[in-house]
């Protein structure tokens, strides 16, 4: 069964800091990748996400994840954080049929990321 | 104004009182799903609605029911709450499956079983 591993529980930077949020999975097959981000009383909402093609992603907001099938890794990259970045992060995968309407998601546990001014 | 809506947003109610969630969408989805958010735990899909009338259960579906009567509308039921459904709920929506596509989240309901 397919699962998603998101190491970092919570992490804490300074502004201008480089961020990187580590995703695993553990399924080796064809894969659909995604990164949410609940801002702090807000609902969920997609950051980015990877089908096929150029396995660098850019998203919103200046996040992009870079896809390695050989390490099973999606993780998240952001250059240069930013107070308003403040928010929990959760890694999700399909599994089942990547092609079909009953391919099914699994989140990660999530990440909390805390900027300091 | 593509959202998805839930009600009530917060509510505090007591063991055994049947309560339901309304989730509603405006973006004529078929797929549709509810999570419950723990701490620790990420989220857990509660159940889910490949279209009208056509439902399943998800990995946490003990406790709840749901139906699909409409398209834009998936309320979640609990008959007989209790203190282990103490928890965040998101509704989601989206046109393809859920692995296959982005999901829309309403803006959750915090429900809390005394």
């Amino acid at each position: 069964a397919q699962s998603v591993s998101q190491h970092n529980h919570h992490v804490i930077l300074s502004e201008a800091a480089s961020l990187e949020l580590g995703c695993n999975y553990s399924y080796g097959g064809t894969v659909n990748l995604f990164w949410y981000v609940q801002y702090p009383g807000q609902h969920l909402q997609l950051l980015l996400k990877y089908f096929s093609g150029d396995p660098l992603v850019k998203g919103i907001k200046g996040f992009e994840a870079e896809f390695i099938k050989s390490k099973f890794s999606f993780n998240l990259r952001k250059p240069s954080v930013q107070w308003s970045d403040t928010a929990e992060y959760f890694c999700a995968v399909n599994h089942g049929p990547y092609y079909s309407n009953a391919s099914k998601i699994i989140f990660g546990s999530g990440t909390r990321l805390s900027i300091q001014p | 104004e593509a959202q998805v809506t839930q009600n009530p947003r917060y509510l505090i109610t007591v063991t055994g009182k049947k309560l339901t969630v309304t989730c509603s969408q405006n973006m004529n989805h078929e797929y549709m799903s509810w999570y419950r958010q723990d701490p620790g735990l990420g989220l857990r899909q509660i159940y889910y609605s490949m279209n009208v009338e056509v439902t399943d259960k998800g990995d946490v579906p003990e406790g709840y029911k749901v139906s699909r009567k409409e398209k834009r509308n998936f309320p979640l039921i609990l008959e007989s709450p209790s203190p282990n459904q103490t928890s965040l709920y998101f509704c989601a929506s989206s046109s393809g499956g859920e692995g296959t596509d982005t999901q829309y989240f309403g803006p959750g309901t915090r429900l809390t079983v005394l």
